[in-house]
């Protein structure tokens, strides 16, 4: 696609439910990333896909946070439980390769927990 | 050490002015230094980015200008619009910690007077 493509672009769920976010890479984009920014504050990172090695999952929050990336493309943040501190946008970003090329992020999901 | 400083945290100059926004960063690691620009709603947009061989990278109406030594960097704009208000980050990455993950600094919100 001509760009980083994020579903929902908003979601508001009760605590304690389920939730999963949906990212589309770049087409041809091996690195895959995932980043949290709460109100007023950056970005923080969660997790990184480089195409079949190994996730890099050393952001992630708590073990109600994981995800997947499926063929090397699509991704999916799923976050258990929810609690009203994981209201926040989650970014999805790509690359095209691993190294310092920078990233094109999406518009992300804006996540309320109420 | 993984800090990324940023200062100032918001910044309000004329149309024309040249605002400057700065970062610190502890890491001697770091080897890849972005500047993002983001607009409300939208993701973050690479801006220009710069290698510490270098001291000074300048690409249109923005430059950063990277202190090694004193392990700081900054963003100029020259002639500013007030189009370029929006919310600036920057971040520092390493290759060799192998996942070119960013840090990211905690934003400054720029705003052009017209």
């Amino acid at each position: 696609g001509a760009g980083v493509s994020q579903s929902p672009s908003n979601k508001v769920t009760e605590k304690g439910k389920d939730v999963e976010l949906r990212c589309d890479p770049i087409s041809g984009h091996t690195a895959l990333y995932w980043y949290r920014q709460s109100l007023g504050q950056g970005l923080e990172f969660l997790i990184y896909f480089q195409g079949n090695s190994a996730p890099d999952k050393s952001g992630l929050p708590s073990d109600r946070f994981s995800a997947e990336r499926t063929g090397g493309s699509v991704s999916t943040l799923t976050i258990q439980r929810t609690q009203q501190e994981d209201s926040a946008v989650y970014l999805c970003a790509s690359s095209i390769s691993q190294g310092n090329y920078g990233y094109t992020f999406g518009s992300g999901t804006r996540l309320t927990v109420v | 050490q993984q800090q990324v400083k940023q200062s100032p945290q918001s910044l309000i100059v004329q149309k024309g002015g040249i605002p400057i926004i700065n970062c610190a960063y502890e890491n001697t690691a770091f080897d890849y230094f972005p500047w993002y620009q983001q607009f409300p709603g939208k993701g973050p947009a690479l801006l220009i980015a710069i290698r510490p061989d270098v001291s000074e990278k300048k690409e249109g109406r923005f430059t950063i200008s990277f202190n090694k030594s004193a392990k700081q960097f900054s963003l100029h704009i020259m002639d500013s619009q007030p189009g370029d208000s929006a919310t600036y980050f920057c971040a520092a990455s390493s290759e060799t910690s192998g996942t070119y993950k960013y840090i990211f600094g905690t934003g400054t919100r720029l705003k052009v007077l017209a």
